[in-house]
């Protein structure tokens, strides 16, 4: 079965630090997300790529944060420098608009980013 | 701007028991609803997706059904099992500028005991 693969799964990383985590997602999905959640919170989306292009970046904190999908395939995200409050789980997803699909989102396992 | 909430935020049953998970939405112009499963530490899986126009959908023994003109949405488990514990999360999505808007809930913890 078709997954969505992330890495590292867990980082911990001191502040002002720079860090980067990686998406590869279903083949074939042109959606792929970005989320973060904060423990005992929902995911909150960070930035939504349609192919190579952003669709929607309006909660992405972009002092620190950027993101890539340079060939419409796998995605990077990366913050820099890291600051205490970036500590949570960092989830990609990916969805497809074909035929009986409805943006239904995948997930990835998460990366669990701990800055100290 | 919509809202999603998931009452109660954590539920704790015996084995066996049915059960209910509540999730609402403030805006009723919504595309779908996705119902997720989360272990600790790991990364969502999807259970159910029901479109707009439809108002249940089944998958082994969770049913979850959507009533848009209310904003609520239900996921029913049936003979619950210690398995089952996770934290279940809805998620709305909505038309907005550029695509769609994907808005979670902030979830339910469930605990079944053995």
């Amino acid at each position: 079965e078709a997954e969505v693969a992330q890495s590292p799964r867990y980082k911990i990383t001191e502040k002002s630090q720079a860090v980067a985590f990686w998406c590869d997602p279903i083949s074939g999905h042109a959606t792929l997300y970005w989320y973060r959640q904060i423990l005992g919170q929902g995911p909150e989306l960070l930035v939504q790529f349609q192919d190579e292009s952003v669709v929607d970046d309006s909660q992405l904190p972009k002092d620190r944060f950027s993101a890539e999908r340079l060939k419409g395939v796998d995605s990077t995200l990366k913050i820099q420098p890291a600051e205490l409050g970036d500590s949570a789980m960092y989830l990609c997803a990916s969805s497809s608009i074909g035929p009986g699909q409805f943006y239904e989102q995948y997930f990835g396992p998460g990366t669990r980013l701990t800055v100290t | 701007k919509q809202e999603v909430t998931q009452i109660p935020a954590a539920l704790s049953v015996p084995e066996g028991e049915n059960l209910v998970l509540n999730c609402s939405f403030t805006d009723s112009a919504i595309y779908n609803l996705q119902w997720f499963r989360q272990d600790p530490g790991k990364g969502l899986t999807s259970l159910l997706l029901i479109q707009s126009s439809q108002r249940e959908q089944t998958s082994g023994r969770l049913n979850a059904s959507l009533d848009k003109s209310s904003g609520r949405s239900t996921l029913y488990i049936a003979a619950s099992q210690p398995g089952d514990s996770a934290t279940y999360l809805c998620a709305v999505r909505r038309r907005d500028t550029g695509g769609f808007k994907t808005i979670f809930g902030a979830g339910t913890r469930l605990f079944v005991k053995a």
